[in-house]
């Protein structure tokens, strides 16, 4: 059972490229997450899904966008990128259906600097 | 708007000591408070709380859950140096099935 998937794990940019970060599961959670983690400080949500077709904006959603075609993908699209969106990139899932308990499935990250 | 915060920021301690963590919340609709370990890489799940007063125990960790002051704490006893990482508490919130995350509590533990 492979969780979930986040790819690549780093990657350099150039100030005004683009990139998407690719997010899968395999748990048939209906709940996505993207979350960004700059040094030393907690998770920010960027984005987030409740079921395939519904996407939503989090506290940080400036320069980003998502989609959810399949239940299973969840990519984080970087238009443009800026230095400030130098972090590391969290992809996290959950279940909610009968018997859920909340818990928050996390991805490996992506380690993202844009120069 | 939603808010986490967690106290302290850091901390540093000796081998053997015990530790408390906290967490208070501010939220919409709040659901469950969860805790979460983060070494190097992904946060590392440690528990669920959603029901006030009952404690959850895993080994020298435990943590509890106040619903009427909004708040919950971590304790760690017997601290080891693998118990050096940084402690995030998250809320979870029914409506908008959000987890809004605190900055977390970065724990060093010397030998």
């Amino acid at each position: 059972n492979a969780g979930v998937t986040q790819t690549p794990k780093f990657r350099i940019l150039k100030i005004g490229q683009s990139m998407t970060l690719q997010c899968a599961q395999d748990m048939n959670h209906n709940y996505m997450y993207w979350y960004r983690q700059d040094p030393g400080m907690g998770l920010k949500l960027i984005y987030y899904s409740v079921g395939a077709g519904i996407t939503d904006k989090g506290e940080v959603p400036n320069g980003y966008n998502v989609s959810r075609s399949t239940t299973e993908d969840f990519p984080l699209r970087l238009e443009l990128a800026a230095p400030s969106q130098t972090s590391v990139y969290f992809c996290a899932s959950s279940y909610s259906g009968r018997g859920a308990n909340e818990k928050l499935f996390f991805g490996s990250g992506t380690q993202l600097s844009v120069l | 708007e939603d808010k986490v915060v967690q106290s302290p920021l850091s901390l540093v301690v000796h081998e053997g000591d015990t530790v408390t963590l906290n967490c208070s919340y501010e939220v919409t609709n709040f659901r469950s408070l969860l805790w979460y370990k983060q070494e190097k890489k992904a946060p590392t799940f440690l528990f669920m709380l959603t029901s006030s007063g009952i404690e959850k125990k895993s080994g020298r960790l435990s943590s509890i859950l106040d619903k009427k002051e909004l708040f919950s704490i971590l304790n760690i006893t017997a601290t080891q140096t693998g118990d050096s990482a940084v402690y995030l508490c998250a809320s979870f919130t029914s409506g908008t099935y959000k987890y809004i995350f605190g900055t977390g509590t970065r724990l060093k533990v010397l030998a």
